[in-house]
């Protein structure tokens, strides 16, 4: 059974900085993985998806990365800002789930002014 | 990106009654599902709504508990039945197309008194 896990639970970095939340999974049999953010009281934004067969996608300030045979995927922001304060989820979609999104738990990112 | 209403966004609801709860889609969609979201926690799959047929329920989800509608490709309806204060949670609504990005509504919070 898939098992999706993000560390940290939690991250508080100062406005400009780069961060990195990581994302790691137990299957690498994935059709592809999607990273959402999650406002307070909000639905889920889809930020990005990755094909299991690309290595990375970029947004904006956005950059996500999936190594398959390390079970791993990254969510790089750069130039942090308040605004970009949220919950962070990975989830994936494994070959074997009947095409549906496995999470994790997420990580809830503050931006300090 | 389809854009999804949920109704309604919020509710407070007495021990032992019902609320259904509505997701419209702007554009024909492949799938559709329901999650929930209970405080603090990440979100679990209820069920795979399909069209014109029954909902695939996901473990420790029951027909009964969670009756679920899917007329078109375009709507679905999620009843909670005969709601307890262990039912309170956000309830979402997701669609995708194939191999495209997941999409959620806004969420219903729901409570129960």
């Amino acid at each position: 059974k898939q098992e999706v896990t993000q560390i940290p639970a939690a991250l508080s970095v100062p406005e400009g900085e780069n961060l990195v939340l990581n994302c790691s999974f137990t299957d690498s049999a994935i059709y592809n993985l999607q990273w959402f953010r999650q406002d307070p009281g909000k639905g889920l934004t889809s930020l990005l998806l990755i094909q299991s067969s690309q290595r990375e996608q970029t947004s904006g300030r956005l950059n996500a990365s999936l190594d398959k045979s390390s079970g791993r995927s990254t969510l790089y922001i750069a130039a942090s800002q308040p605004g970009d304060s949220a919950t962070y989820l990975c989830a994936l979609v494994s070959s074997g789930s009947a095409r549906q999104l496995t999470f994790g738990s997420g990580t809830q990112l503050t931006v300090l002014p | 990106s389809a854009v999804i209403s949920q109704k309604p966004s919020r509710d407070i609801c007495q021990r032992g009654t019902s609320l259904t709860i509505q997701c419209q889609v702007d554009s024909q969609v492949t799938m559709m599902f329901w999650y929930r979201q209970q405080p603090g926690q990440s979100l679990t799959l209820i069920a795979t709504a399909n069209q014109g047929s029954e909902a695939t329920y996901e473990s420790g989800f029951v027909i009964d508990k969670f009756p679920i509608s899917r007329p078109n490709l375009t709507f679905s309806t999620l009843t909670v039945s005969n709601m307890s204060p262990e039912d309170s949670s956000i309830y979402l609504c997701s669609v995708r197309n194939s191999n495209q990005p997941q999409h959620f509504g806004d969420g219903t919070r729901l409570s129960i008194l």
